[in-house]
């Protein structure tokens, strides 16, 4: 079974709007990682954050990550028609290099 | 340089035939990675290699799927008897070493049919 669940399982905004989207784990782990995938086939990864860290920049993105709460979210600022995309958080486990991914969040950035 | 390379892109076959799904990943990447993926579903872990042994195939559904990577680098999935429900993308990734800090690259997937 998957470990990371995705909030919501779909968003719909307009450009230039702020995506926020929310995944929340099971076990301790080892980091998270976002990924983004388009038109159902092969993902690109995103942003690694890992377990000692609450907080990673890249570009438009920002990601936190609550060790604590088992939660992570994936802030896409100023978003763009072409971040259309689906997005999925994945976690590898303490110890193991098993990479579970989540069901993902839909987005849809209206032009 | 390439990417992960996939082939074929699209596999249409009969119940009960056998499949190979083959993988090239990056030049010089040690672990490699098996997933599939259903429509509307994130990927779900099968197999992962470093280098040529299987070093967790807690993924596999069952003994009707198998992976190789004899040399290290190419791999093959295998799947025997195929059934409906096998029908989906099956994704491939390498990177560098094994390892949870590690990037994977993906390939663009294998859509797997079975009539």
């Amino acid at each position: 079974s998957q470990q990371g669940e995705e909030d919501p399982q779909a968003l719909s905004i307009q450009e230039g709007e702020n995506a926020t989207m929310n995944c929340s784990y099971k076990t301790s782990i080892n980091n998270l990682q976002w990924y983004r995938q388009n038109s159902g086939r092969g993902l690109v990864h995103l942003i690694l954050i890992r377990s000692n860290e609450r907080e990673k920049h890249s570009g438009r993105l920002r990601v936190t990550l609550d060790t604590s709460k088992k939660s992570s979210s994936l802030l896409i600022t100023a978003s763009r028609a072409a971040d259309t995309a689906s997005y999925f958080c994945a976690t590898a486990n303490t110890g193991g290099f098993k990479t579970i991914f989540g069901a993902g969040t839909r987005l849809f950035v209206k032009a | 340089g390439a990417g992960v390379s996939q082939t074929p892109s699209n596999k249409v076959t009969e119940k009960g035939k056998y499949v190979e799904l083959r993988c090239d990943p990056i030049s010089g990447h040690t672990a490699l990675y098996w997933y599939r993926q259903s429509l509307g579903q994130g990927p779900e872990f099968l197999i992962y290699f470093q280098g040529t042994g299987a070093a967790d195939d807690s993924g596999l559904p069952n003994d009707r799927f198998f992976a190789v990577r004899p040399e290290g680098s190419v791999s093959t999935l295998k799947i025997q008897r195929t059934e409906r429900g096998d029908s989906a993308v099956y994704l491939c990734a390498s990177s560098l070493t094994a390892g949870g800090g590690n990037t994977q690259y993906f390939g663009p997937g294998t859509r797997l049919t079975v009539l």
